[in-house]
């Protein structure tokens, strides 16, 4: 079981260049989330997917999409890199949305020059 | 929507002593709160959760407290030990019966030192 596991680790852009950051879980979770992680900010959600077929904003959608492309997979799309999108990205599942254990993956540092 | 404010940001504490960290959030309709322990370049994980129905939980030398008048929440460890020492972040979030929650809301976290 490998958990919650995201591609890549690390990632520099270019400002402008584009990117999708992948996630895939293992455990059957019918809930896959996106947060970003910035210094003394806390962990800020960017969008969710209740479940297979559905997607939400969160707190801090604007200037990405995502796509949940199977109950496994939920990508994460940066169109066009902003120095301002500069963080650590965490992909998360839980079973149910919202009362149960998140589980995150190992994240991806993302630096926009 | 949901605003979890947390305190303090940094808490330094003597080995063997106790840390308490508190959470306040605004939306009285959030029933489930979480704690994730975040040590340095990992991701955060879940150490103890509490739902609206209960006031209190315990798991060993850590407890999680719910006053749901107040709306607040708070962490407690007791016997500090060295690997302690990391970032916490409480979390709430409202979960339907039926579903339709949104992701968790997380506080901005509090830095743990646990000093020798």
């Amino acid at each position: 079981n490998a958990g919650v596991t995201q591609t890549p680790k690390f990632q520099v852009l270019k400002t402008g260049q584009s990117m999708t950051l992948q996630c895939a879980q293992d455990m059957n979770h019918n809930s896959m989330y996106w947060y970003r992680q910035d210094p003394g900010m806390g962990l800020r959600l960017i969008y969710y997917s209740a479940s297979e077929g559905t997607t939400d904003k969160g707190e801090v959608p604007n200037g990405y999409n995502v796509s949940r492309l199977n109950k496994r997979e939920f990508s994460l799309r940066l169109e066009s890199a902003a120095p301002s999108q500069t963080s650590v990205y965490f992909c998360a599942s839980s079973e149910q949305q919202g009362n149960s254990e998140a589980f995150f993956g190992q994240g991806t540092r993302l630096t926009v020059v | 929507g949901e605003n979890v404010e947390q305190h303090p940001s940094t808490l330094s504490v003597q080995e063997g002593d106790s840390a308490v960290i508190k959470c306040t959030y605004s939306d009285s309709a959030s029933n489930y709160f979480p704690w994730y322990k975040q040590e340095l370049g990992k991701r955060p994980q879940l150490i103890i959760d509490i739902r609206s129905n209960v006031g209190e939980k315990k798991d060993q030398r850590i407890a999680v407290t719910l006053n749901k008048t107040a709306k607040h929440f708070s962490l407690h460890i007791t016997e500090t030990q060295p690997e302690d020492s990391a970032v916490y972040f409480c979390a709430a979030s409202i979960a339907p019966p039926g579903g339709g929650a949104d992701g968790l809301t997380f506080g901005k976290g509090t830095h743990l030192i646990i000093q020798p």
